[in-house]
């Protein structure tokens, strides 16, 4: 069965970067997407980006353009896990923090399978 | 202000049946076969219900079904039971490798 875990500092100061990493057990992160998406305490969820990993190391990365600027999605093959950094961070990025996977369809088609239990990170001096 | 619009809310009493919609653009909901639907109930990730508009993941309960007219994308709980009571979510693709989430709606059983 595969999990993932999203682990990282649950306080994070304004103007500094957000650091997260998903660690996934059970299965390979090769050859599939690997998504963040964040919920602000009682609000909706948001899509920040995802990375696909190939089978010999190639990478595919796309961001929410609205938070592009600010996002670094990256991974680490041998450690089975996906990592997100967000920069110039603000209360408003305060949020649960989940990482999910999705296969291989075009246009996110067939959704989020497997999601993490996410990991909340308020921003605050 | 999320890029889809879904009710903030839909309640109904046992047994009966909801329908939640999902509206956007031609240029998401309308443009792609691409909408899925999440339950999240409280303290837990959100779960896969519909994908594709109207198909269900295995092991999902045929109670929910999933439609499409033009722009907009519904979610039908039939037969509620207490256990539905839970946010839902739509999603679709945008183009431009980007995904954009409904609001969500709180679904309440009487």
């Amino acid at each position: 069965q595969v999990q993932l875990q999203e682990s990282g500092p649950g306080l994070v100061k304004p103007s500094e970067t957000l650091s997260l990493t998903c660690i996934v057990s059970g299965g390979s992160i090769s050859g599939y997407y690997w998504s963040w998406i964040r919920q602000p305490p009682g609000k909706g969820l948001e899509w920040i980006g995802y990375i696909y990993i190939g089978y010999f190391n190639s990478e595919t990365i796309r961001y929410n353009p609205s938070l592009k600027s600010r996002v670094t999605i990256s991974a680490e093959t041998p450690k089975n896990q996906v990592s997100l950094q967000l920069t110039s961070v603000t209360a408003a990025d305060t949020a649960k923090y989940y990482c999910a996977r999705h296969p291989v369809v075009a246009a996110f088609a067939h959704g989020f399978d497997y999601w993490g239990q996410g990991t909340l990170v308020t921003v605050s001096s | 202000q999320s890029a889809l619009t879904q009710p903030p809310s839909a309640s109904g009493s046992p047994g009966q049946s909801v329908t939640i919609s999902c509206t956007g653009t031609s240029s998401d909901v309308g443009a792609y076969n691409s909408v899925c639907w999440y339950q999240q109930h409280p303290g837990k990730a959100p779960k896969v219900i519909i994908y594709e508009f109207t198909k269900r993941p295995s092991g999902v309960p045929d109670r929910f079904s999933g439609s499409k007219s033009g722009n907009t994308a519904s979610l039908t709980v039939s037969g509620l039971q207490a256990e539905d009571e839970a946010d839902y979510y739509c999603s679709s693709y945008a183009g431009s490798d980007n995904l954009v989430f409904g609001g969500g709606t709180k679904l309440t059983v009487l």
